[in-house]
């Protein structure tokens, strides 16, 4: 696809589970980006992938969240022991390459996964 | 702290009207400025980035306006539509080593007919 795709669009489980999010960013861009927007708020970084490797996991709120990007392309956020402040909508974001000058790069969004913890 | 906030925090007008919102940080060392749309259900979607040296840019019926010295951007609406009605989010994006995306909660713009 043409976009950043983000599956499933929406998730519901129960206090306690474990969830995974996935992120099929735009292809050929190497800088992949987590967010998490609760209603009524604008986006909170969480973690940002320069190919494989997190190089800014600086927003991850505690260890129950990870994300991995095993291959540069496709990248899964994984939170453990959800909680029900965890309810949020998860943005996924890519770009083409990050530039440590001037970030100058565009990001572009995907549609976002909605995570509701009962 | 870096900072973004946004005003006002929701507006309503008429179709065919023009509206601007209002963006102040406190980000440094700035490196850019963006405003994205937001539709409902929908992730954000870029309408323009600045740079320090740039004052103004437009796209379409959108125009962005920076003031580095005071900090301050606005984002104008000229003869809005209905398709307007969503959240405008300003973004601040610092220089150094990690992502340093600032956003603001957002205006939510609501034009009615």
């Amino acid at each position: 696809g043409a976009g950043v795709s983000q599956t499933p669009s929406n998730k519901v489980t129960e206090k306690g589970k474990y969830v995974e999010l996935r992120c099929d960013p735009i292809s050929g861009h190497t800088a992949l980006y987590w967010y998490r927007q609760s209603l009524g708020q604008g986006p909170e970084f969480l973690i940002y992938f320069q190919g494989t490797g997190a190089a800014d996991d600086s927003g991850l709120p505690n260890d129950r969240f990870f994300a991995v990007r095993p291959e540069g392309s496709v990248s899964t956020l994984k939170i453990q022991r959800t909680e029900r402040g965890d309810s949020a909508v998860y943005l996924c974001a890519s770009s083409l390459r990050r530039s440590l000058a001037a970030d100058y790069n565009e990001q572009f969004f995907g549609p976002g996964t909605r995570l509701t913890v009962l | 702290k870096n900072q973004v906030e946004q005003s006002p925090q929701s507006l309503i007008i008429l179709e065919g009207k023009n509206c601007t919102l209002q963006c102040n940080y406190t980000v440094s060392p700035f490196s850019n400025l963006r405003w994205y749309k937001q539709d409902t259900g929908r992730g954000p979607v870029s309408l323009t980035i600045m740079t320090f040296s740039e004052n103004t840019k437009s796209n379409g019926r959108y125009t962005a306006t920076l003031d580095a010295d005071t900090k301050q951007s606005s984002l104008h609406i000229t003869a809005s539509q209905l398709s307007d009605s969503a959240s405008y989010i300003c973004v601040v994006s610092a220089i150094q080593a990690g992502t340093a995306l600032i956003f603001g909660k957002g205006t939510t713009l609501s034009v009615s007919s």
